[in-house]
């Protein structure tokens, strides 16, 4: 069975500084890695996928990722945060082969941004 | 482009009313469609998918129930709301070919069940 661990519920981080959040994943098969991004009362906005090309991944708002087999891990990244970058993100996997694409989603974390 | 529409954006129940919650897609044909609940604190539960009109697999036994009467069309419903039903409900729908996995997200259905 697939899954995802999140590392840290709750991140802060100062203007400018750099962004982190782990996400670890289980998988038999080869997954396909999500970040999403929530803002408050709103759905989720797909930030960037690894869908086995690439292993650094470039998304919107400055933000990347990098898939490590070895580690099990695609952590999100980005250089320089700034204060619209504080939301909720969630790291999801699906296993390729599903017809019915089903999401298994991190618990999320939550990123504040301190001026 | 697609869209995704879910209404209403606000809802307050009393416990034991009925539910129905509606998600429709403009823009694609033969979408994937998903039904997700986030608690709070929590992170998203997938409830419901559909593949196709009529067909509807269930995640987690619940009193809550879909469907799809149309291509476009998922319907996410109850009976008797029960207080543990509170969260903020998320509809998205996937290409049915192609895009495999990528899901997209229609902006949320706020319940709270009192």
């Amino acid at each position: 069975a697939q899954s995802v661990t999140q590392l840290g519920s709750h991140v802060s981080v100062s203007e400018g500084a750099l962004v982190l959040l782990r996400c670890n994943y289980s998988s038999s098969v080869p997954p396909y890695l999500f970040w999403y991004v929530q803002y408050p009362n709103q759905g989720l906005q797909l930030l960037l996928k690894y869908t086995s090309a690439a292993t650094l991944v470039k998304g919107i708002n400055g933000f990347e990722a990098e898939f490590k087999k070895s580690e099990t891990s695609f952590h999100l990244t980005k250089p320089s945060a700034h204060m619209s970058d504080a939301a909720e993100y969630f790291c999801a996997v699906s296993d390729f082969r599903n017809q019915g694409g089903k999401l298994i989603f991190g618990q999320g974390t939550e990123l504040s941004v301190k001026p | 482009s697609q869209t995704i529409h879910q209404w209403p954006a606000t809802l307050v129940q009393p416990v034991g009313s009925p539910l129905s919650l509606e998600c429709t897609v403009e823009g694609t044909s033969n979408p994937n469609l998903y039904w997700y609940r986030q608690a709070a604190g929590r992170g998203l539960q997938l409830l419901f998918y559909s593949v196709g009109i009529g067909q509807i697999s269930s995640e987690v036994p619940q009193n809550l129930s879909a469907s799809r009467p149309q291509d476009r069309q998922f319907i996410l419903s109850s009976k008797k709301l029960l207080l543990s039903d509170s969260g903020f409900y998320l509809c998205a729908w996937e290409p049915g070919t192609g895009y495999r996995n990528e899901q997209f997200f229609g902006p949320g259905t706020r319940l709270t069940v009192l």
